[in-house]
């Protein structure tokens, strides 16, 4: 069965500093990989994905994500923070077969200080 | 721009009540998809619709539960005898099977209370 682990439950940073959120995931194979955010009582956007090709993929808002088939991981990162990047972040699985419901991992809270 | 739409957006009901939600997918997409979210968690799948047909449920759907996708456009997910343990955000996705790797949109949730 596939699982996504996200280490760090809550997350504070500096605006302007640097951000990294850490994903793990478990599957059989490569899975679709996939990194969304959510505001306060909102649903979730999609923040980008993977599904094959350059392992360093870009995303909305200055976000990008590293796929390292060794560590099994897809790391978030952004250079520099913004205070309305404060959100809760998800990681997500796909698997490639017939079976298209996405396991998620537990979120991340992003707090931004002044 | 004709994202997912659900509503309604928060319900607060008694328990032992019925409840019912609705999503509208984006337009052209095929797949619908619900999802169960509660505080501190991230979604947890509850079921999926190619169509009008129900393919897959999850355990989380118990027999209080059912969903409707009539003529494979909007979805209904309605909840009998509503309890406590009931409360949470409920997510609706829809995505395109045009072969291939697939994205799931979400819409803005309906956050459901059970008093």
């Amino acid at each position: 069965a596939q699982s996504v682990t996200q280490p760090d439950i809550h997350i504070t940073v500096s605006e302007g500093a640097s951000l990294e959120l850490r994903c793990n995931y478990s599957y059989g194979a490569t899975p679709y990989l996939f990194w969304y955010v959510q505001s306060p009582g909102q649903g979730l956007q999609l923040l980008l994905k993977y599904f094959s090709g350059d392992t360093l993929v870009q995303g909305i808002k200055g976000f990008e994500a590293e796929f390292k088939r060794s560590q099994s991981s897809f790391n978030l990162r952004k250079p520099s923070v913004h205070w309305s990047d404060a959100a809760e972040y998800f990681c997500a699985v796909g698997p490639r077969s017939n079976d298209y419901k996405l396991s998620f991992g537990a979120g991340t809270t992003v707090t931004v200080r002044a | 721009d004709t994202g997912v739409s659900q509503n309604p957006r928060h319900k607060i009901t008694k328990r032992g009540q019925n409840v019912t939600f609705r999503c509208d997918p984006i337009s052209e997409h095929n797949r619908l998809y619900w999802y169960r979210q509660t505080l501190g968690q991230g979604p947890e799948f509850l079921t999926y619709f190619q169509n009008e047909a129900q393919l897959e449920k999850s355990r989380l759907l118990s027999d209080r539960f059912s969903a409707e996708r009539p003529k494979g456009s909007f979805s209904t997910l309605e909840i009998q005898r509503t309890e406590q343990g009931d409360s949470a955000m409920y997510l609706c996705a829809s995505s395109s099977s045009s072969g291939g790797a697939e994205t799931q949109y979400f819409g803005p949730g309906t956050r459901l209370l059970v008093l």
